[in-house]
């Protein structure tokens, strides 16, 4: 069973660029969260979806935007980048929610220049 | 104070010592679970927990939900032990709903041969 997968590994963007990170689940997983993690302040929830429904929303500006897919893939977009926003993204997808094991992407890692 | 306290930060073990990583938690939730990064970011999902007691292999996870903490134990720790691990909860939301995502900083664990 292929695992999550994450698209682009590795992004160089510039400040006021926008981006958008592609998560695919694991075959028949229906729920995917998106967090961001930074040395300084460890991993933050972002999104969660499921269903193609956002059920819930971490505590970022609205720059920060996604969408799932009826296949379960999902997308999540920053626009407007600022050199804070440089991380490692992790996606992580599930049969359901986080009642069940999360499976977690490699990430992509961003860095805004 | 964060809403997910672990301790301690860093642990640094000798092979074969056991070894305990506590998390302790101020919100009312409705799971927890321990997560295990690698050097290079990858994460893998360890347990999930809502009450009581998960072992595996050499692995033992428990949680109070009296007292809000949970433990993570290591039994005849190994140098591929060496990670970090991050305790996460999922509060419970109102209504019945499902509350956010929060983790705990981590704790760093090096097991010396």
């Amino acid at each position: 069973k292929a695992g999550v997968t994450q698209t682009p590994r590795y992004l160089i963007k510039t400040r006021g660029q926008q981006v958008t990170l592609s998560c695919s689940p694991i075959s028949g997983h229906r729920s995917v969260s998106w967090y961001q993690q930074t040395p300084g302040q460890g991993l933050q929830f972002l999104f969660e979806y499921f269903s193609e429904t956002q059920r819930n929303k971490g505590n970022f500006p609205g720059r920060f935007s996604g969408r799932q897919f009826s296949n379960s893939r999902s997308e999540m977009n920053v626009s407007t980048l600022e050199l804070g926003d440089s991380a490692l993204y992790l996606c992580a997808s599930s049969l359901r929610d986080w009642g069940f094991k999360q499976f977690f992407g490699p990430g992509t890692r961003l860095t805004v220049l | 104070k964060n809403e997910v306290e672990q301790s301690p930060q860093n642990l640094t073990a000798q092979e074969g010592e056991f070894i305990t990583i506590n998390c302790s938690y101020s919100v009312g939730i409705s799971a927890l679970h321990w997560l295990q990064q690698h050097p290079g970011g990858g994460i893998v999902s360890l347990f999930m927990l809502s009450s009581g007691k998960k072992k595996h292999g050499r692995l033992i996870a428990t949680i109070n939900i009296q007292e809000k903490h949970s433990s993570l134990h290591i039994t005849a720790s190994h140098p591929r032990d060496s990670a970090v691990y991050i305790c996460a909860v999922r509060s419970r939301g109102y209504g019945g709903s499902q509350g956010n995502l929060i983790f705990g900083k981590g704790t760093k664990l090096s097991v010396k041969p």
